[in-house]
């Protein structure tokens, strides 16, 4: 089966900082990759997403992914993070075992410190 | 943009009943999905349709089944509800699984 995981369950970062999220996923065929975000009580935007084509992938809010297929890699970044940001990221993955289905990794808890 | 509607923001129900979650969405979407959320757990998906009274198990069924009579609809039903189901439930649709959109959720407490 499909998996994903995500190396860091809660990131805290001074605002301005840079953040970087981490996803590794599991698949030997190709696939698709997919960063959401969901902000306090609601439910789960989407940031960014690899289909194919160029492995930096530009999302929303100044968000950026790189696909990385010889280390199973989707990280997620952003160089300088506002308070706005404090949410929580999840990876996703589709595609190869995962057929037409998302699989989750465990979600990363960024809280931005003024 | 997608439009999904989950009918209860908040829920709380006893052991033992039957619970029904309620999933709308706008777009004429074929696919829909059932996703429960819990901390350090992600997302995991419960049950999912292709059409209209078709359904497929995702990775935790148990305990669960699903009801799609029409397509813009999918309800999730706890057949007797159990305090290990108290979750974030999230209700998925989307015609490609490069467009899913989700609902807002229903927080599900079990007492």
């Amino acid at each position: 089966a499909q998996s994903v995981t995500q190396l860091d369950s809660q990131v805290p970062v001074f605002e301005e900082a840079p953040v970087e999220l981490r996803c590794n996923y599991s698949s030997s065929v190709s696939v698709y990759l997919f960063w959401y975000v969901q902000y306090p009580n609601q439910g789960l935007q989407l940031l960014l997403k690899y289909l194919s084509g160029s492995t930096l992938v530009k999302g929303i809010n100044g968000f950026e992914a790189e696909f990385n297929k010889s280390q199973t890699s989707f990280h997620l970044r952003k160089p300088s993070v506002h308070i706005s940001d404090t949410a929580e990221y999840f990876c996703a993955v589709s595609g190869g075992a995962a057929g037409n289905k998302l699989t989750f990794g465990g979600g990363t808890r960024v809280l931005v410190k003024p | 943009d997608v439009k999904v509607t989950q009918s209860s923001r908040y829920l709380v129900k006893r052991t033992g009943e039957k619970v029904f979650l309620e999933c709308v969405q706008d777009m004429d979407h074929e696919n829909m999905f059932w996703y429960r959320q819990d901390p350090g757990l992600g997302l995991r998906l419960i049950y999912f349709s292709y059409d209209v009274k078709m359904k497929e198990k995702g990775d935790i069924p148990e305990g669960y089944s699903v009801s799609r009579e029409k397509k813009e609809r999918f309800s999730l039903i706890l057949e007797s509800a159990s305090t290990n189901q108290t979750s974030m439930y999230l209700c998925a649709s989307g015609t490609k699984i490069s467009s899913i959109g989700f609902g807002s959720g229903t927080r599900l407490t079990v007492v």
